[in-house]
């Protein structure tokens, strides 16, 4: 089965600042998805990165906030821009496997101070 | 209410008892039921994965779907110390386009002790 490789693993960031989290796969996906976890919540969508097309939001994240690019099939980078503490989370991109589950990595644990 | 409800635990259990972890769900259109492992500091790994309902089982684990009632389980038979983590439902739709976006449940913490 397909690996997915995500750094950083974590960061401590400066409010005001901008963190580029990278997502790499070992095959060819059709879609990636990105997902924040805030403690004590469910994993909530971000956006649906589509190789050549501009990702899709879902209600509550804009794309000035969480840009992302997906410049081919096997990799896609979220950049969470102008940080506030309200932002500290673990973020994690996802892939659709063939088999029909999800694969998620290993996250970015994010600190905004 | 959320559209999917899971009860975040703690659950302590001896190690060898039969685990019994459950989703309830609100969203009749859901189609595709999941269940994730996550360790501490490590992303969701998927454990288990069905369509309809009825029963799956894979070794020591159990998924159970009973979309009648709205209502998903996961079984742990003989559970070990390393099953110790967070246990996840998810569950989606099937969107036009082909993608699934999940809905997840909070998590259950789970810790099996010696």
């Amino acid at each position: 089965s397909a690996v997915i490789s995500q750094k950083p693993s974590r960061d401590i960031c400066q409010r005001g600042t901008s963190l580029t989290i990278q997502c790499q796969v070992d095959s060819q996906v059709t879609m990636m998805f990105w997902y924040r976890q805030q403690p004590g919540q469910s994993l909530t969508l971000i956006a649906t990165a589509n190789q050549g097309s501009e990702a899709t939001y879902e209600s509550g994240f804009v794309i000035d906030k969480f840009p992302i690019s997906r410049p081919n099939l096997t990799f896609s980078t979220l950049t969470v821009s102008n940080m506030s503490p309200e932002d500290s989370s673990i973020y994690l991109c996802s892939f659709l496997g063939l088999s029909g589950g999800y694969t998620f990595g290993s996250g970015t644990r994010l600190t905004v101070v | 209410q959320k559209e999917v409800e899971q009860d975040p635990g703690p659950l302590s259990v001896p190690e060898g008892a039969i685990v019994s972890l459950n989703c309830t769900y609100s969203n009749s259109a859901f189609q595709y039921f999941m269940w994730y492992r996550q360790y501490s500091r490590k992303g969701p790994e998927l454990l288990m994965y069905t369509y309809s309902s009825g029963n799956k089982e894979d070794g020591r684990f159990t998924a159970q779907v009973d979309k009648s009632s709205k209502y998903i389980s996961l079984f742990i038979r003989d559970s070990q110390p390393s099953d110790s983590a967070t246990y996840l439902c998810a569950m989606s739709e099937i969107l036009t386009g082909g993608g699934n976006k999940l809905t997840f449940g909070t998590g259950t913490q789970l810790k099996v002790e010696l």
